[in-house]
């Protein structure tokens, strides 16, 4: 069956340090991949969205990769403030699926 | 845009009461969907409508809970009669033609406590 999986559901880090998030799915063949953020009490916010033809996304201080041969998506946040905090989670769909499937999420600490 | 509106945004039912959420798109999206987000399961998509029709209820627990969208600017949620494992934050989210890679916009949630 279709599986996503983030690793470990708490990432720790200090101020400044980039934070790298992985997002691996198995039995999928995602046309592309999202990322989100969800703060407590809130619903998903859209950050970044790759294409399977793609390698790599930057949107100022985020970057994602998708290397559809790992199945695997890395998503990094350079010089990482506190207000970067939040839970992430990666959300795959395949061509025309019409629905996308979300992963767990992974809930970044950034300590000042 | 006023966005996503959901409501309540807090509902607290009785064990074998009625809940009916709510929800209104942003204007223009031609796809609407219900996730249910939980501590053990994460974000589940229940149902999801395309031009007010439903496509997918595959995600839809059981016969307890149904959906509807009247009109494009209009959907709701209906669990009868509510069990305490129902307790959940329930998400409505629309995009415009999916399959595209469009963004979801979600709604803030209605949170529900059945006890």
């Amino acid at each position: 069956s279709q599986k996503i999986e983030q690793n470990s559901e708490a990432l720790n880090i200090q101020e400044g340090k980039t934070a790298t998030l992985t997002c691996n799915y198995t039995n999928y063949s995602p046309a592309y991949l999202q990322w989100y953020r969800q703060d407590p009490g809130r619903g998903p916010v859209f950050l970044l969205l790759i294409r399977e033809n793609e390698k790599e996304k930057r949107k100022e201080r985020l970057k994602v990769t998708f290397d559809t041969t790992l199945k695997q998506s890395l998503f990094h946040i350079t010089a990482s403030q506190p207000a970067d905090s939040a839970t992430y989670l990666c959300a795959l769909d395949g061509t025309n699926a019409g629905k996308s499937t979300f992963g767990d999420g992974t809930t970044l600490t950034v300590k000042p | 845009d006023a966005g996503v509106i959901q409501s309540p945004r807090h509902e607290v039912t009785e064990m074998g009461q009625e809940v009916t959420l709510r929800c209104k798109p942003i204007s223009g999206h031609d796809y609407l969907f219900w996730y249910r987000q939980t501590m053990m399961r994460g974000l589940e998509l229940l149902i999801y409508f395309n031009n007010n029709v439903p496509i997918d209820d595959s995600g839809m627990p059981e016969d307890r809970f149904s959906a509807k969208m009247p009109n494009a600017s209009f959907s709701t949620l209906k669990i009868q009669p509510s069990e305490p494992r129902d307790s959940a934050v329930y998400f409505c989210a629309s995009t415009l033609s999916r399959g595209s890679g469009n963004t979801i916009y979600f709604g803030e949630g209605s949170w529900l406590t059945v006890v």
